[in-house]
């Protein structure tokens, strides 16, 4: 199994701060990466696939780099609606698997 | 729009089956891969397996030797069979679909609401 780590796991941020959260895989996936947000009771949101295409109606605030091995999602401009756990997930083998998450909160 | 909908027990008995229906609508179930992901209280994602819409299969390694998807194309539904649940299977658990985002890549585009699943006595 591919394993997907994160970090940091938490973090404290204000709003209009820049984030980056990094996310990296125990082999390479190519760009078969992909980001999702989730608030706290609520589903998984698709932010980001294929390590930097946005989803459809995602704001641009957020984006996304990397391959390889070697992956962050940035956030320029922390809006309060941001404020959530990020999970990056690879595509690439079977089994699908998700990192443990970056849970970003308020300063 | 696509809209998935689980349904099923919220309480499963130790040793028992846990069986659950996703439900599609908006959409057809022709040409994705349709899957289940589960998420135990306050812990991360676990994906469990996806069926294609040929009815070809895969599944969690970890999961394997306990879990059926199968797949109902003429009510738009697939369903989730995981035998002798212990406590640890205690999650919330989404179905999603998959959709291509070309060249090899997958992302899980549309979830389910997630339903929480109990097991206990």
């Amino acid at each position: 199994d591919i394993q997907m780590t994160q970090s940091p796991s938490s973090l404290s941020a204000s709003v209009g701060d820049r984030v980056t959260i990094t996310c990296r895989a125990s082999q390479s996936i190519s760009a078969y990466l992909n980001w999702y947000q989730q608030k706290p009771g609520k589903v998984p949101k698709p932010l980001i696939y294929a390590a930097s295409n946005l989803q459809s109606g995602v704001p641009s605030r957020f984006s996304g780099s990397g391959s390889g091995t070697d992956f962050t999602l940035t956030i320029t401009s922390l809006q309060p609606e941001d404020f959530a756990t990020y999970y990056c997930q690879q595509s690439y083998s079977i089994p699908k698997t998700f990192g443990p998450g970056t849970k970003v909160d308020i300063k | 729009q696509v809209q998935l909908q689980e349904s099923g027990p919220g309480l499963v008995k130790p040793s028992e089956t846990l069986s659950l229906t996703c439900t599609v609508s908006g959409g057809s179930i022709s040409r994705y891969y349709w899957s289940w992901i589960r998420q135990p209280p306050g812990k991360g994602l676990e994906w469990i397996g996806y069926i294609f819409y040929s009815g070809s299969t895969n599944y969690n390694p970890s999961l394997k030797s306990r879990v059926t998807i199968s797949l109902d194309t003429s009510k738009n539904q697939f369903s989730l069979k995981l035998t002798s649940v212990t406590a640890a299977d205690t999650a919330v658990y989404y179905c999603a679909r998959e959709a291509s985002c070309g060249d090899d890549c997958y992302s899980f585009d549309y979830w389910g609401q997630g339903m929480l699943i109990t097991v206990s006595s």
